[in-house]
């Protein structure tokens, strides 16, 4: 089946300093990609979509100059995370759409910490 | 955004006994999807029903949809220690663009 590879899994920042989360898709073309996020014990929550060759769609109360998206190719969206402060520490997890309107795919979540 | 509730929040139940985890949802779909996921780690996708389906099985889950009410329900039979998971509705508008929109989950607990 397709497959959504997310890196990092995990990674552990000082504040002030910026981390880029890499989400590919491995074995389909994805024009549309999504990145949630997740604090503990809560549910997952859309941040933004990332549409291939445009500007990303943000949800409401989402910082798009905190939280760069960028989506340069079919397979390959990137989540920035500039001048991470402690309350961005959180569970990251992006998707992928095969085909479409097809079935959407996950990656496995980049755990990010911020001291 | 979320689409909506999911009860209870949190459920214990002992080794072998069912349980059953709601979801109500507020705009149309195209499908509703359940996922899984342990503690600390990824999503797993269980079971996918359609909006023109009611009920479908999957070895020990049950989902059933009820698109008049808004709401699915996932029931898992004879519960095992390995279920201890959080358990997440996600409502899907089948629209290139779109994603799943996912529910406040179920954190259930088995214990032996």
């Amino acid at each position: 089946g397709a497959v959504v590879s997310q890196h990092p899994s995990r990674v552990i920042c000082k504040s002030g300093t910026s981390v880029k989360i890499e989400c590919r898709s491995l074995d389909f073309q994805a024009t549309t990609m999504f990145w949630y996020r997740q604090f503990p014990k809560q549910s997952l929550m859309l941040m933004a979509t990332s549409n291939e060759g445009s500007k990303a769609t943000y949800e409401q109360g989402v910082e798009k100059d905190k939280f760069l998206i960028n989506h340069a190719s079919l397979t390959l969206s990137t989540l920035t995370v500039t001048s991470a402060h402690p309350e961005d520490s959180s569970f990251y997890i992006c998707s992928a759409r095969a085909g479409g309107a097809g079935i959407q795919y996950f990656g496995a979540g980049t755990r990010l910490s911020v001291l | 955004s979320q689409q909506g509730e999911e009860d209870p929040q949190a459920l214990s139940i002992q080794e072998g006994e069912n349980a059953t985890m709601n979801c109500s949802y507020k705009t149309s779909i195209n499908n509703l999807q359940w996922y899984r996921q342990n503690s600390g780690r990824g999503l797993v996708h269980l079971i996918l029903i359609r909006s023109n389906e009611r009920e479908k099985h999957s070895g020990r889950l049950r989902v059933t949809l009820d698109t008049s009410k808004k709401s699915s329900s996932l029931l898992i039979t004879a519960s095992r220690a390995a279920d201890t998971a959080s358990y997440f509705c996600a409502t899907d508008a089948g629209q290139a663009g779109t994603a799943l929109i996912f529910g406040k989950g179920t954190t259930l607990s088995v214990s032996s």
